[in-house]
């Protein structure tokens, strides 16, 4: 079935990076966008951007325009999200999604990334 | 980007339809047939519940639709179930940086 798998919880002091993976199954991981949306707890979704697995090609939320930067690797079928110069506000889960025309049909588990110093 | 609009929250008795809205620009919701509608459970992933604006992926009931008019889409569920309790969020396409937005979300409350 299709799915995406997360890389597990991590915990950073303010100041750090951190790089979240998302590895794709049971479908074609290079013919559909990755998107990436955070969701700091008790609020919405906001969407931080995508990557074209095929190109490599991004586009980011002004928001986080030179704080993030997303890849993928092919040949495991994995995309990467990474969130540098971490803030307490950045403290929230990030979901990985796949893209279906302009939706987002399959999601991962969601990553929780705690910033605390 | 700004949110798109939606209620804070929303509620009805099981067997009834409720209806949310979400509300946006010409630069969005109103300008492209690219609106979508997700529903989250506590603690759980979101789930797509219609995508381009009315369309329902395999697996959804059919009791979930979505229309758009102008700058504004909603989301209808008819025969509300006990399940059917969660948040749901709009998205849309919008030109501004050919990005996404999302909508602040709306807790739906089955009394």
């Amino acid at each position: 079935q299709v799915q995406l798998v997360q890389s597990g919880a991590e915990v950073k002091k303010p100041g750090a990076s951190v790089k979240v993976s998302c590895k794709a199954s049971g479908y074609t991981f290079i013919g559909y966008y990755i998107h990436w949306v955070r969701q700091a707890p008790g609020q919405g979704l906001e969407w931080m951007g995508r990557i074209n697995p095929n190109s490599g090609g991004t586009k980011y939320a002004q928001k986080f325009q030179g704080r993030v930067t997303m890849t993928r690797d092919t040949s495991i079928s994995t995309a990467y999200m990474e969130l540098s110069r971490l803030g307490s506000d950045d403290s929230a889960v990030f979901y990985c999604a796949k893209g279906q025309g302009n939706g987002m049909d399959v999601w991962g588990q969601g990553t929780t990334v705690t910033v605390s110093s | 980007q700004s949110a798109l609009t939606q209620p804070a929250s929303v509620s009805g008795s099981p067997g009834q339809s409720i209806t949310i809205s979400c509300t946006g620009t010409s630069s969005d919701v109103g300008g492209y047939n690219y609106v979508s509608w997700y529903q989250q459970h506590p603690g759980k992933a979101p789930k797509l519940m219609i995508y381009e604006v009315s369309n329902r992926p395999s697996g959804v009931s059919n009791r979930f639709s979505g229309s758009k008019s102008g700058n504004t889409a909603s989301l209808t569920i008819s025969g509300l179930q006990a399940e059917d309790e969660a948040d749901y969020y709009c998205s849309s396409y919008t030109n501004n940086n050919a990005g996404v937005v999302f909508g602040g979300g709306t807790k739906l409350t089955v009394l």
